[in-house]
């Protein structure tokens, strides 16, 4: 298994240009969830799916952050305008199910610059 | 309000000592934790987890400690390792199906 990917690795943009992160998780895991690491928070849940379902958003910092999972197989986390303050390195992460002992499999990341 | 912390932003151990990474958590409802690693660069893999209803679990030279009273954990590496060095993520379920992380806490371990 390939495990989760996401693209891109690197992204650099300016202020108020639209971001968009992508995703594949691992194939017959029901459940996604996208979290964001700083240095000041640590990692941060954002927003997570079951059977490409949005299930809990409260994470969102702001009306900027759109999350989507259109099948599931992919989902994007969007932000627009961007911001400075949304440098940060997104995870992407998949789980089989909602068992206790069902641990998260996360990808690589994907270290995003607003400049 | 941080709900899972890890007060020790980072820490040093000598190669063959114990390293000992703490967590407190405030949630009472949490029912479950784990325990991820995360080197550079690359995402976050799990390490070992524990229920609620243990007080320790181990898995080769990883052993979680809870204590629920305190609502602590900790984490025990004997012996540590030069490889064993990277971030340290305490983590909690809420609910049925929602992990609240900590903010890390960075080893080294010297060799």
């Amino acid at each position: 298994d390939a495990g989760v990917i996401q693209s891109p690795r690197h992204e650099v943009t300016e202020m108020g240009q639209e971001v968009t992160l992508r995703c594949k998780p691992i194939s017959g895991h029901d459940y996604l969830f996208w979290y964001r690491q700083t240095m000041m928070r640590g990692l941060e849940l954002l927003i997570y799916f079951n059977n490409n379902v949005p299930i809990d958003d409260s994470g969102m910092p702001e009306d900027r952050f759109s999350a989507k999972m259109p099948n599931a197989s992919f989902s994007t986390l969007k932000i627009q305008p961007s911001e400075p303050r949304d440098s940060a390195v997104y995870f992407c992460a998949s789980s089989p199910g909602p068992l206790a002992n069902e641990k998260l499999f996360f990808g690589s990341g994907t270290q995003l610059s607003v400049l | 309000d941080q709900q899972v912390k890890q007060n020790s932003p980072s820490l040093s151990v000598q190669e063959g000592r114990i390293s000992i990474l703490n967590c407190d958590y405030t949630n009472s409802m949490f029912d479950y934790f784990l325990w991820y690693k995360k080197y550079p660069a690359e995402g976050p893999t799990f390490l070992i987890s524990i229920s609620s209803i243990k007080d320790k679990n181990e898995d080769g030279r990883f052993t979680v400690f809870l204590n629920k009273s305190a609502k602590h954990l900790s984490l025990h590496i004997v012996p540590s390792q030069p490889g064993d060095s990277a971030v340290y993520f305490c983590a909690a379920k809420f609910s049925y199906d929602k992990v609240i992380f900590g903010p890390g806490t960075s080893l080294s371990v010297i060799p």
